[in-house]
């Protein structure tokens, strides 16, 4: 199946710094998804990006659906401690069967982000 | 509140014994699937469901079974758990599957010994 690489698999920063995060996949999307995962829940929707090249802006976080459609970064600015937990990044490419449109969503391994105050 | 509830949160159970997780949500969603999550695998997914009546496997089905008879209600079925289906269960659900964010629950975290 479609795999997607996220990287890096787990990031140690000081309250305050600058985090990037990325996924990169051998296959094209048409969509790509960012989610967070807080300790002990569900992952819960960050950001959604629909078009390549698209850039999307949620508070502190900034995400982008790169030109290729094989790649998406997550960039949050200025970390607070409530910023730890595990980010998802998820690819889904458009399909069309019997005038319905659906498209299975791939996630990454994750990226665990610890932040220490 | 608009809410997956997921059902129980843990359980541990012995090879072979058959279990059933029970997923519903409350927002008329017709997408709804079962992930299990493991350490450097990411979220996997098990079965999705575009409607009632209308399921189809995931990534990883094997060893599991699901139905869905009404709209609301997606149960994850283990006819003979074994001990690698140890693992974060999740159930997720989406007015649509495309362009539509998926809700997920809170987790079953299932331990089979």
């Amino acid at each position: 199946g479609q795999q997607l690489n996220q990287s890096p698999q787990s990031m140690f920063i000081q309250e305050g710094e600058d985090v990037s995060m990325n996924c990169t996949s051998s296959s094209i999307f048409n969509t790509w998804l960012w989610y967070k995962q807080d300790p002990g829940e569900g992952p819960v929707l960050l950001i959604a990006l629909y078009k390549a090249g698209e850039l999307t802006s949620n508070g502190r976080l900034t995400a982008q659906f790169g030109i290729t459609r094989k790649d998406s970064f997550l960039n949050i600015s200025a970390s607070i401690p409530s910023d730890v937990g595990i980010y998802f990044c998820a690819g889904q490419r458009l399909a069309n069967a019997g005038g319905t449109s659906y498209g299975k969503l791939t996630f990454g391994q994750g990226t665990i982000l610890t932040v220490h105050p | 509140e608009a809410q997956v509830t997921q059902n129980p949160r843990y359980l541990i159970t012995v090879t072979g014994k058959k279990l059933t997780v029970t997923c519903s949500q409350n927002m008329n969603h017709e997408y709804m699937s079962w992930y299990r999550q493991d350490p450097g695998l990411g979220l996997r997914q098990i079965y999705y469901s575009m409607n009632v009546e209308v399921t189809d496997k995931g990534d990883v089905p094997e060893g599991y079974k699901v139905s869905r008879k009404e709209k609301r209600n997606f149960p994850l079925i283990l006819e003979s758990p074994s001990p690698n289906q140890t693992s974060l269960y999740f159930c997720a659900s989406s007015f649509r599957l495309y362009n539509s964010p998926l809700h997920f629950g809170n987790g079953t975290r299932l331990t089979v010994t």
